[in-house]
């Protein structure tokens, strides 16, 4: 079974720049998940899909994060603009359902770098 | 007060011996606790789940709740260097419950096996 697929795995940009990430779930999986790890912490929700629809968000920055998934499958995830603090690895992690007893799988990540 | 809070470590233990590593939660309303492995420059993966209190073993691993003290521990048996990693602790609440259905992780306790 193939895994979470993220893609890039690795971006430099400037401050102020914009940015887009991509990721493909595990097939079947209807449940989504974008999470931020900044260096030395733990991942943080940003946004969690259910198939195509927006389940939470409350932790997205609005004025600067959108994600989408229109077609219930694969999503992006882009900053507009970004800023130093947005230097993290963007990790994608997919489940079947909500539920607890459904693991969430997590792809390899993003490593978003802002000079 | 943080709502998943682990000693960042490194904790360091001699092959073979018991590595002990502990988690406590704020919000009484969480329903299910997760414990993942994260190598560096990794992706976190899941290595135990408990929902009920008690202990709850697979393994070298023993996962342990109690959930009158919030308390969520995770014990590793004859501890390997491949053993060697940051272990996270993540916690979701009860959507019945106000708790929302989001994994909260903390900062994750690096371990150290040494030779």
């Amino acid at each position: 079974e193939a895994g979470v697929a993220q893609s890039p795995r690795y971006k430099i940009i400037e401050k102020r720049q914009s940015v887009a990430f991509w990721c493909n779930p595990i097939s079947g999986h209807a449940t989504l998940y974008w999470y931020q790890q900044i260096l030395g912490q733990g991942p943080k929700l940003l946004i969690q899909f259910q198939n195509n629809g927006v389940v939470d968000d409350s932790q997205l920055p609005k004025d600067r994060f959108s994600a989408e998934r229109l077609k219930g499958v694969d999503s992006t995830l882009k900053i507009q603009p970004a800023k130093l603090e947005d230097s993290a690895v963007y990790l994608c992690a997919s489940s079947y359902g909500t539920g607890s007893s459904y693991e969430q799988y997590f792809g390899p990540g993003t490593r978003l770098t802002v000079t | 007060q943080k709502e998943v809070e682990q000693n960042s470590g490194p904790l360091s233990v001699p092959e073979g011996a018991i590595a002990s590593l502990n988690c406590t939660y704020s919000d009484r309303g969480s329903q299910s606790f997760f414990w993942y492995r994260q190598y560096s420059g990794k992706s976190p993966e899941l290595i135990m789940f408990i929902y009920s209190n008690g202990d709850k073993e697979d393994g070298r691993f023993t996962a342990q709740l109690n959930k009158a003290s919030q308390y969520v521990s995770l014990l590793i048996r004859d501890s390997q260097p491949s053993d060697s990693a940051t272990y996270l602790c993540a916690v979701k609440g009860d959507i019945l419950t106000g708790g929302g259905n989001k994994l909260t992780f903390g900062t994750g306790t690096q371990l150290k096996v040494e030779l």
